[in-house]
C-alpha cells in the first residue's frame, strides 16, 4: 500500500528554468513532509521539509508547497542547475510515529 | 548531521549465503533504522534497531531473514540471511532524532547471483 506517490518517474528541464516535482499522499495522519535528493552510489541526503502547520517553506533555491486539503505537496527548484540532476524522493511521517514513508522517486535531468 | 559509515559498500553474493552489513555512526543517536531500496523502487523500512533489545520489524520483514543487532548507540548490523536474487537491493542505514529528518548512510548494494 503506497501511501506516498510520485507519479512522474522523470523530469527533464533546461538549466536556469524551474523544476517542479509533485507528490501526493493518502494518509491523513501525515503531518511532516520531507524531500530527499539522491545521487548514484550515494545515500539520500535531506533537502527540505515542511510541517503541516505551514503551506510553504523556502530554503535558497528550493521551496516546498503543501496543500493539505488536496493531500499534495510540491518541490520547486529555481533556477535549476546541472548539479541538481539526481533522484528526488518525497517522504512523509506522522508526529505520533517516527517512521518515514517514501515515494518512488523522480529522476531530474537538468540540460545545459 | 551525523556521519554514517556502512560496510560493505557493495558485494556480490551467492544464493543461499548470508551477509552482514555494518553501520557505524560518529555520534550517539536515538533512532537507527534499516531501509531497503529494490531496483527501481522506493525506500522501504525493514526495521527499527533498538539498543540493547530486539529490533522492531515492519510488516513483511522477519527476524529470521533480517536479524539485526544494536549493541550501543553508535553501531548496528543487519544480516541478510539465506539470500536469493530477490534480495538484490541497496540496504541503507539511517539515523535521526525521535522525530524529524533522517540521515542516511551511503548504502550497501548487494547483488545475489
Amino acid at each position: 500500500d503506497q501511501q506516498v506517490k510520485q507519479n512522474s518517474p522523470s523530469l527533464s528541464v533546461q538549466e536556469g528554468r524551474i523544476s517542479i516535482l509533485n507528490c501526493d499522499y493518502t494518509n491523513s495522519m501525515f503531518d511532516y513532509f520531507l524531500w530527499y535528493k539522491k545521487y548514484p552510489a550515494e545515500g539520500p541526503t535531506f533537502l527540505i521539509s515542511i510541517s503541516s502547520i505551514k503551506d510553504k517553506n523556502e530554503d535558497g533555491r528550493f521551496t516546498v508547497f503543501l496543500n493539505k486539503s488536496a493531500k499534495h505537496l510540491s518541490l520547486h527548484i529555481v533556477p535549476s542547475q546541472p548539479g541538481d540532476s539526481a533522484v528526488y524522493f518525497c517522504a512523509a511521517s506522522a508526529s505520533s510515529d517516527y517512521k518515514l514513508s517514501f515515494g518512488a522517486g523522480t529522476t531530474v535531468t537538468v540540460r545545459a | 548531521s551525523a556521519v554514517i559509515s556502512q560496510k560493505p559498500s557493495r558485494d556480490i553474493c551467492q544464493r543461499g549465503t548470508s551477509l552482514t552489513i555494518q553501520c557505524q555512526v560518529d555520534s550517539q543517536v536515538t533512532m537507527m533504522f534499516w531501509y531497503r531500496q529494490q531496483p527501481g523502487q522506493s525506500l522501504t523500512l525493514i526495521a527499527t534497531a533498538n539498543q540493547g533489545s530486539e529490533a522492531t520489524y515492519e510488516s513483511g520483514f522477519v527476524i529470521d531473514k533480517f536479524p539485526i543487532s544494536r549493541p550501543n548507540l553508535t553501531f548496528s548490523t543487519l544480516t541478510v540471511s539465506n539470500m536469493s536474487p530477490e534480495d538484490s537491493s541497496i540496504y541503507l542505514c539511517s539515523v535521526g532524532p525521535s522525530t524529524g529528518e533522517l540521515f542516511f548512510g551511503e548504502g550497501s548494494r548487494l547483488t545475489v547471483l
